[in-house]
């Protein structure tokens, strides 16, 4: 079974700090995404990213946010200057959106829980 | 603007009882519907997609039928065990959002044993 890959599963920071959180997609999949769940709420769509740029974003999606693809393997969203409210559980996901099989499924990473002290 | 909502919130059930949980959707030009299992404090597990194409999806003990006509789809879990315990939650794309899933705020199941 492929799986989506995100690291750390727990980061801790201070108010203010900047934070890089982790994600290894799917080897032959294109199409990548970021959501979010704050503690008991609906998960959120944040951003999504397709052929080494951002396809859509939601409004939450600010300033303070950025993603990139470093290299061929890893897909990475950055928080420039951490809030209070930014603490939440990110979701790493991924996709291919043709070809047979499981086209459309997105496969979802385990999560990284962020703190903001 | 597309809105997914779900009922119950929550569920309790005795073990081997068959249940459904219900997905309803505001924008029924939908692409697909994906449901997932979440456990307290855990990721999202996929557990069935249903394309705009389809009517229902099935594995195992599991069947998600859709009607995109009437905006909405239901989750069938048959001989519930006390493993299924966990928040459901179902995810639409469609035209108003993209290829980007709107989540519902979950069924949260208890199966007891």
């Amino acid at each position: 079974e492929p799986e989506v890959t995100q690291t750390p599963s727990h980061q801790v920071t201070q108010m203010g700090q900047e934070v890089i959180l982790r994600c290894v997609p799917i080897s032959n999949h294109l199409y990548f995404y970021w959501y979010r769940q704050i503690l008991g709420q609906k998960v959120e769509f944040l951003v999504s990213f397709y052929n080494n740029e951002i396809s859509e974003k939601s409004e939450i999606f600010d300033d303070q946010f950025s993603v990139e693809r470093p290299d061929g393997s890893n897909f990475t969203l950055k928080i420039r200057s951490t809030k209070l409210e930014d603490s939440a559980m990110y979701f790493c996901a991924s996709t291919r959106l043709s070809g047979r099989g499981d086209v459309g499924i997105q496969y979802f990473g385990a999560g990284t829980r962020l703190s903001v002290l | 603007k597309q809105e997914v909502t779900q009922i119950p919130a929550a569920l309790s059930v005795p073990e081997g009882e068959n249940l459904v949980l219900n997905c309803s959707f505001t924008d029924s030009a939908i692409y697909n519907l994906q449901w997932f299992r979440q456990d307290p404090g855990k990721g999202l597990t996929s557990l069935l997609l249903i394309q705009s194409s389809q009517r229902e999806q099935t594995s195992g003990r599991l069947n998600a039928s859709l009607d995109k006509s009437s905006g909405r789809s239901t989750l069938y879990i048959a001989a519930s065990q006390p493993g299924d315990s966990a928040t459901y939650l179902c995810a639409v794309t469609s035209r108003k959002s993209g290829q980007n899933f709107v989540f519902g705020p979950g069924t949260r199941l208890s199966v007891l044993p």
